[in-house]
């Protein structure tokens, strides 16, 4: 099995500085990663994932996620936040194995807060 | 637009009521998922399914049960409704198990009370 630790409820940033989501997984088996976002009263919607390759991968709206298989981390990372990235952020996984097919696993996810 | 579309958006059951939670995708999806969503504990899940006739038991399933005829629809029915499953319910669909993404529904905001 699987688990997911987001280490902050919540992230207040002020308009255009840098922040960071912390997500760290927990797994006895290989895994692919995700990052969601929801807007308020919305469902989510996928962010970027990794699947396998570069460490580094890019996703929607200017955001970005290193995949640390040492640190068993996966953290979501964007240079300048907008008002507009208000929103519930979540990080999943699933085994490798499983192809996804039996659901993710998600984290309790961090609300990020952007002041103007 | 093509997508997961749930109904209702919103309900009010009491306690001891049933009913069902409906979920339909018209992208020809496999893969179909239903989570429950409580403030501050993410996303959980209830049931899944792979196919039409094929549905297993995901982390929460206990006062739940669904069913899955055909492709396009996966509905929720909750039995006994009890004040502990007021939460909100998303509804997902995948074409290859959510390895390349979910796509996920608008839910439904349910209050047993």
């Amino acid at each position: 099995a699987q688990s997911v630790t987001q280490l902050d409820s919540q992230v207040p940033v002020f308009e255009e500085a840098p922040v960071e989501l912390r997500c760290n997984y927990s797994s006895s088996v290989s895994v692919y990663l995700f990052w969601y976002v929801q807007y308020p009263n919305q469902g989510l919607q996928l962010l970027l994932k990794y699947l396998s390759g570069s460490t580094l991968v890019k996703g929607i709206n200017g955001f970005e996620a290193e995949f640390n298989k040492s640190q068993t981390s996966f953290h979501l990372r964007k240079p300048s936040v907008h008002i507009s990235d208000t929103a519930e952020y979540f990080c999943a996984v699933t085994a490798f194995s499983g192809g996804g097919a039996d659901g993710l696993t998600f984290g309790k996810g961090t609300h990020l807060i952007i002041q103007p | 637009n093509a997508g997961v579309t749930q109904t209702p958006k919103f309900r009010i059951l009491k306690i001891g009521q049933s009913m069902t939670l409906q979920c339909a995708q018209d992208m020809n999806h496999n893969y179909m998922y239903w989570y429950r969503q409580d403030p501050g504990m993410g996303l959980k899940l209830i049931y899944y399914s792979v196919g039409a006739g094929i549905t297993d038991k995901g982390e929460v399933p206990n006062g739940y049960n669904v069913s899955r005829s055909t492709t396009e629809d996966f509905p929720l029915r909750l039995e006994l409704a009890a004040p502990s499953q007021t939460s909100v319910y998303f509804c997902a669909s995948s074409y290859d198990g959510g390895v390349y993404g979910y796509t996920f529904g608008s839910g439904t905001r349910l209050t047993v009370v």
